[in-house]
């Protein structure tokens, strides 16, 4: 059971571009997202994160979206770079429970110069 | 460097054989946590510590898997008599929570490949 889905396996957008990646949930009592990048054979850094009590998060190139009633989130990144090049994962978690994380399958993001 | 590390970065052992990772939390973190991630995959959770407690275990974790992190610092994950499907990255996040926020930093990895 799937509860955290990223439909897009890969995508690919030209430099200095706008990147969009999607995400989909099904749990309800997920209350915090948040989007991590993943080079091969490292761990995945943090990007940023998204509360369920807002709707929008930016730092910086990224921003997230938050859309809690059709249970989707969305990364935009702002002018795409080749240096964004990675896996992007979504995960989700309810902060008043133990706090792990449930994560999708990654999106491969390449950023052509 | 204030980061969550790993040791070691790769492991390469003979089926039937045990292995110990180890994992050195973020210092002020009271929260652990072992992820294991498969070639195409997300991470995926196996246990939880907060301070030197094990509050959750996925049923991922078999009885040949143990985890421990005394006195609340350092955890340790054990494999007994691996197998081939033990192959993996074996990844450690910490973190502290806030009132609505709970971010998780994560090590490099242990990548195990078991022959």
């Amino acid at each position: 059971d799937q509860q955290v889905k990223q439909n897009s396996p890969s995508l690919s957008v030209q430099e200095g571009r706008i990147s969009i990646l999607n995400c989909d949930y099904t749990n309800s009592m997920f209350d915090y997202f948040l989007w991590y990048k993943k080079y091969p054979a490292e761990g995945p850094t943090f990007l940023i994160s998204i509360s369920s009590i807002k709707d929008k998060n930016e730092d910086g190139r990224f921003t997230v979206f938050l859309n809690k009633s059709a249970k989707h989130l969305s990364l935009h990144i702002v002018p795409s770079q080749p240096g964004d090049s990675a896996v992007y994962f979504c995960a989700a978690l309810e902060v008043t429970s133990y706090g792990k994380l449930t994560f999708g399958q990654g999106t491969i993001l390449t950023v052509h110069p | 460097d204030t980061g969550v590390s790993q040791n070691p970065r790769h492991k390469i052992t003979k089926r039937g054989q045990n292995v110990t990772f180890r994992c050195d939390p973020i210092s002020e973190h009271n929260r652990l946590y072992w992820y294991r991630q498969t070639l195409g995959q997300g991470p995926e959770f196996l246990t939880y510590f907060q301070n030197e407690a094990q509050l959750e275990k996925s049923r991922l974790l078999s009885d040949r898997f143990s985890a421990e992190r005394p006195k609340g610092s350092f955890s340790t994950l054990e494999i007994q008599r691996t197998e081939q499907g033990d192959s993996a990255m074996y990844l450690c996040a910490s973190s502290t929570r806030g009132a609505y926020t709970d971010t998780q930093y994560f090590g490099p990895g242990t990548r195990l490949t078991v022959l």
